[in-house]
């Protein structure tokens, strides 16, 4: 079975600069999961959905962060215009039906904001 | 607010050196606390979930312990593949499936 795939893998961009990230879930997945970790923290989870919808969004800073998942399988992670504190690595996770039980990670994307 | 320790920040051992992790947490309510494994370059791998105060669960050199107020991580007879940043998380109690608090987690080095 095919894990979480994410891309890029590594991204360096200057302060005020967008950015996207995209996540292709685990087949069959319904839940999908944002996650930010920053260097010696652990994730912090971004926004939520279920299928094309949002269950939890509450720790997303929305004036620069969007995300969607528009068919309910893949997603895209934005910011715009990206700071400095926003240097971290972006994980996406799926799971089947939304248990924490079954959620399984992709290897992250590696975000360096100069 | 909720609130998870790990501690130590790092540990190094020896191969075949026993040791534990520590894992506090102040939350209203426990839902669940859950254990993962993270290596370099790659996203957390689920390890154990813990639902009430006296529950250990075992997966070969790992076994995982609960209180009403830590989790342990035991590792016994460790290997060099052992070697990883171990994260616990809790899922406080809630009308929803409500989303996992992390701790900063503790590197585990071991050294053959």
């Amino acid at each position: 079975e095919a894990g979480v795939a994410q891309s890029p893998r590594y991204k360096i961009i200057e302060k005020r600069q967008s950015v996207a990230f995209w996540c292709n879930p685990i087949s069959g997945h319904a839940t999908l999961y944002w996650y930010q970790q920053i260097l010696g923290q652990g994730p912090k989870l971004l926004i939520q959905f279920q299928n094309n919808g949002v269950v939890d969004d509450s720790q997303l800073p929305k004036d620069r962060f969007s995300a969607e998942r528009l068919k309910g399988v893949d997603s895209t992670l934005k910011i715009q215009p990206a700071k400095l504190e926003d240097s971290a690595v972006y994980l996406c996770a799926s799971s089947f039906d939304g248990s924490y039980l079954e959620q399984y990670f992709g290897p992250g994307t590696r975000l360096t904001v100069t | 607010e909720d609130q998870v320790t790990q501690s130590p920040e790092a540990l190094r051992l020896q191969e075949g050196e026993s040791s534990s992790l520590n894992c506090s947490y102040t939350v209203s309510g426990l839902r669940g606390l859950f254990w993962y494994r993270q290596d370099p370059g790659k996203g957390p791998e689920f390890l154990f979930t813990l639902y009430s105060a006296g529950e250990e669960k075992e997966k070969e050199r790992l076994k995982a312990t609960l209180t009403k107020k830590e989790s342990f991580l035991h590792i016994t007879a460790p290997k060099p593949e052992d070697s990883a940043t171990y994260l616990c998380a809790v899922q406080e109690t809630g009308f929803g499936n409500e989303k996992l608090t992390f701790g900063t987690g503790t590197r585990l080095t071991i050294i053959p």
